[in-house]
């Protein structure tokens, strides 16, 4: 299972919106509505903001937001601040009942 | 509140193996609600899932390591195992391990702090 395909970096101004592509195939991200998201702090353990392509667990800003096309999924991140600076991973369920996660994206806020 | 605590050694030599446990407090490794996993992460890389186990002993691994990895459960104790045989250099990483609320999803919505665990000689 190949690992999903985002880009290495995206940044953006405080106050801006910015969107993360995570790109798979009809076997994981086009084949099921499980695809998560997760921000991880330098040190720190990832954090799900994202899961079931749009739902936000408790607690989690709704300037986070999740969608799906095919067989790429995309987070937004509205209102950039200083503390969205972190990685981002996505993640899907897989036909073989696996996880597989993309491979991360470096936000930075200019 | 949930929390999941990795334990090991820090430093393990090549060809031998990995051994790592997750203590959870808060909730019930045997409860059958949730599915438990490990997850690693080489040093400046991205996250990778090893596997997972559920509280009856049934598992499902990536592909990749499923040739190497073994796990396992101590309801009495609260606390799932993994290990990962013949190592090397490559294995190298932070280890996580992480809650899923569900087998057809796996999102993980609790992670432990994570323990690094080294190869090397």
């Amino acid at each position: 299972q190949s690992a999903l395909t985002q880009p290495a970096s995206v940044s953006g101004s405080p106050g801006q919106s910015i969107t993360i592509s995570c790109t798979g195939t009809s076997s994981d991200i086009g084949g099921f509505n499980s695809v998560s998201w997760y921000q991880q702090h330098p040190g720190k353990a990832p954090k799900l903001i994202i899961y079931d392509v749009s739902d936000r667990p408790s607690g989690i800003s709704n300037r986070f937001s999740g969608s799906k096309s095919g067989n790429t999924a995309s987070l937004t991140i509205s209102g950039l601040q200083a503390e969205d600076e972190a990685d981002y991973y996505c993640s899907s369920f897989t036909p073989t009942r696996t996880r597989v996660f993309g491979t991360g994206t470096k936000v930075t806020v200019l | 509140q949930v929390q999941l605590q990795e334990s090991g050694p820090g430093l393990v030599k090549p060809s031998e193996t990995l051994s790592l446990t997750c203590t959870v407090s808060g909730g019930s490794v045997g409860s059958g609600d949730y599915y438990w996993s490990w997850i690693r992460q080489p040093p400046g890389r991205g996250l990778e899932w090893i596997g997972y186990i559920y509280y009856s002993g049934s598992t499902n691994f990536d592909p990749s390591l499923k040739s190497r990895v073994s796990m396992s459960v101590d309801t009495s104790k609260n606390q799932f195992s993994l290990k990962l045989n013949s190592v090397t250099a490559a294995d190298t990483a932070l280890y996580f391990c992480a809650r899923s609320p569900s087998a057809t999803d796996l999102r993980f919505d609790y992670w432990g702090q994570g323990t690094l665990v080294t190869v090397s000689s």
